[in-house]
């Protein structure tokens, strides 16, 4: 069982590039989010999904795009890359709905991306 | 807004015990999380606990909650070179798409 797959791993962008980052998920789980990790510090929600076709903006969203068009993907869009994106990507998947509660996320490997 | 606090750093000796603290400022939380983060590698789930429990024991590991205080610990016994680690808590309230604040995360060094 995968669970949370991401793509790429690691990536160098030129600044002004765009790029996709993949995000993919077999466990059959409604809600997604992206998360960035900078050193030192905690995971930063940028913007999360509870289904397909439905997408919110978390914490940190400015410069990023995503889109849910069906339940296992979720990718995250990098239009115009800036210096200050440069930092470690991370995917999450919680099975969401019915009853609330007890919704551990489950996590990706990262995509660790420098912007030069 | 929510608000999770960890300090950065703590080393053991390997088999003693390790408390990794954590202090949130949501007092609507419901679950209370600790993840384990290994070099290279995404966030694990290590245990959790309930709002409304004080204390819960999965082998070695004790997640203490003290909810006055909106304090909570990770007491993992024994430790061991592979525990070696970065831990996170994590705090999450039902019914906001399941949405997790985290902190900072402690690196847990042990040492032999």
């Amino acid at each position: 069982n995968a669970g949370v797959t991401q793509t790429p791993k690691f990536r160098i962008l030129k600044i002004g590039q765009s790029m996709t980052l993949q995000c993919t998920q077999d466990m059959n789980h409604n809600y997604m989010y992206w998360y960035r990790q900078d050193p030192g510090m905690g995971l930063k929600l940028i913007y999360y999904s509870v289904g397909a076709g439905i997408t919110d903006k978390g914490e940190v969203p400015n410069g990023y795009n995503v889109s849910r068009s069906t339940t296992e993907d979720f990718p995250l869009r990098l239009e115009l890359a800036a210096p200050s994106q440069t930092s470690v990507y991370f995917c999450a998947s919680s099975p969401g709905g019915g009853q609330g509660g007890w919704q551990p996320q489950h996590f990706g490997d990262g995509t660790r991306l420098s912007i030069l | 807004g929510e608000d999770v606090e960890q300090s950065l750093f703590l080393s053991v000796r390997e088999g003693d015990s390790s408390v990794i603290n954590c202090t949130y400022t949501d007092s609507s939380s419901t679950y209370l999380y600790w993840y384990k983060q290994e070099p290279g590698a995404g966030l694990q789930l290590l245990t959790y606990i309930f709002s409304n429990m004080d204390m819960k024991q999965d082998q070695r590991l004790t997640v203490l909650l003290n909810k006055k205080d909106k304090h909570l610990s990770l007491r993992i016994a024994d430790t061991q070179t592979g525990d070696s680690a970065i831990y996170f808590c994590a705090d999450g309230e039902d019914g906001t798409a399941s949405k997790l604040t985290f902190g900072t995360g402690t690196r847990l060094q042990v040492t032999l």
